[in-house]
């Protein structure tokens, strides 16, 4: 059965630290891997998303993602957290072919202290 | 920049009663989804839509919910007779196959069910 594992509950980062998200999926072959934002009271962004190519893809906002097939991860990251950057992270996969809905984890909230 | 819209943001309705979600699509995209998120959970999948029928469905989306695009801009998620446990956050999205399931998410309605 499908799965993604989103082990960090809460995120606590001081503006200007390095970010690191985790994101760990069970497919029975390669999804697409998605990593969406959620800001308080607001809707679903898509950040960034990796169908194929390049590994380390870039996003918005500054956000890249690394996928790692050895290790079924896909991990989000940003150099230099802002701010603005607390929000509710959601990691998602989506089936490359049959059912077009997507998985999401348990999300991460990320709170930023100046 | 296209978007998906959903109408209300806010619902509150008496348990028992019916509800009608509604959501406008991205205007050129052919897939459709309803999906919930019961406040502090992860984000769920409910039903997808394509060619004017149901594609797929969870278990969560019993007989008591209903899908339709009445007018081939409007997409609706009706729910028969609401239970306090329906009160959720409603997410409408939309996608275009041929990118892969990279779904564009509305705002959000927000029911409870009182």
């Amino acid at each position: 059965a499908q799965s993604v594992t989103q082990p960090d509950i809460h995120i606590t980062v001081s503006e200007g630290a390095s970010l690191e998200l985790r994101c760990n999926y069970s497919y029975g072959a390669t999804p697409y891997l998605f990593w969406y934002v959620q800001s308080p009271g607001q809707g679903l962004q898509l950040l960034l998303k990796y169908f194929s190519g390049d590994t380390l893809v870039q996003g918005i906002k500054g956000f890249e993602a690394e996928f790692k097939r050895s290790q079924s991860s896909f991990n989000l990251r940003k150099p230099s957290v802002h701010w603005s950057d607390a929000a509710e992270y959601f990691c998602a996969v989506g089936a490359r072919t049959g059912a077009n809905n997507l998985f999401f984890g348990t999300g991460t909230r990320l709170t930023v202290i100046p | 920049e296209p978007e998906v819209t959903q109408t209300p943001s806010h619902q509150v309705t008496q348990m028992g009663q019916e509800v009608i979600l509604r959501c406008v699509p991205i205007s050129n995209h052919l897939y459709f989804y309803w999906y919930r998120q019961i406040l502090g959970q992860k984000v769920e999948f409910l039903v997808s839509f394509y060619n004017n029928e149901i594609s797929e469905k969870s278990e969560i989306f019993d007989d008591q919910f209903s899908v339709e695009r009445p007018d081939g801009s409007n997409f609706t998620l009706k729910i028969r007779s609401t239970k306090l446990e329906d009160s959720a956050m409603y997410f409408c999205a939309s996608s275009i196959r041929d990118r892969g399931p990279e779904a564009f998410f509305g705002q959000g309605t927000r029911l409870t069910v009182v």
